[in-house]
């Protein structure tokens, strides 16, 4: 167990629905990362969090966004859903931002199907 | 931009050793990660190396050659629960690792 936890486990919704996926950082961790894992790709990097301010975005599309809480956990909106869209989506933490030792840990993923 | 080439997939028996390579084309490098991903299930850390030579840890020890853009995961005395994932993830100079497609490691009877 990595302390990060992430609802829900899974998720089955419909093209053109909305979801929302939930983050809970480590204790003591102010950096949240945003990935996406399909069978087709290895882990994509979307976006990080850095003590509730935006750090750095990578290939997210205009559909997708994301915020940081003042209580540290985060949020990954996904909307206007389309088929491809279906993948595992992981949320990573780690302490800082910038350190070369700082290290990522994983949640256990949100399984999102589009149907 | 990154590149992180490793296998798709390798097979090894049960107790024996198993090298598994990646190597990779970055501008600013900040270290190196290791992770093992069981099917449908979060990446777990197994070791980072930022300086050349290799960090041992039980079982698995990881190798780096900053100026080849190389390195290895070592498994020795396989077991069949070793059977996952294995992601090489370079951390260049954004401090964003940049994950490689991962290596499938089969390990039989």
């Amino acid at each position: 167990d990595s302390g990060v936890t992430q609802t829900p486990k899974h998720l089955i919704t419909a093209t053109g629905q909305r979801v929302t996926l939930r983050c809970s950082p480590r204790s003591g961790d102010l950096s949240v990362y945003w990935y996406q894992q399909s069978l087709d790709q290895g882990l994509q990097f979307l976006i990080q969090y850095y003590n509730g301010e935006e750090r750095a975005k990578g290939n997210i599309l205009e559909r997708f966004s994301a915020q940081q809480f003042p209580d540290l956990h985060s949020e990954l909106n996904l909307s206007s859903l389309e088929l491809g869209d279906s993948a595992l989506y992981f949320c990573a933490s780690s302490v800082g931002t910038s350190g070369r030792r700082d290290t990522q840990y994983f949640g256990p993923g949100t399984r999102l199907t589009v149907l | 931009g990154q590149n992180i080439d490793q296998p798709t997939e390798m097979t090894a028996t049960e107790g024996a050793i198993v090298q598994i390579n990646c190597t990779y084309q970055t501008s600013g490098f900040n270290g190196l990660f290791w992770y093992q991903q069981h099917a449908g299930e979060a990446p777990t850390f197994l070791s980072y190396n930022v300086l050349d030579g290799l960090e041992e840890k039980g079982r698995f020890s990881s190798f780096l050659s900053r100026s080849k853009g190389y390195s290895y995961l070592l498994l020795k005395e396989l077991q069949m629960k070793d059977s996952a994932s294995y992601l090489c993830a370079v951390k260049g100079g954004s401090y964003i690792p940049t994950f490689g497609r991962g290596t499938s490691l089969i390990v039989h009877p």
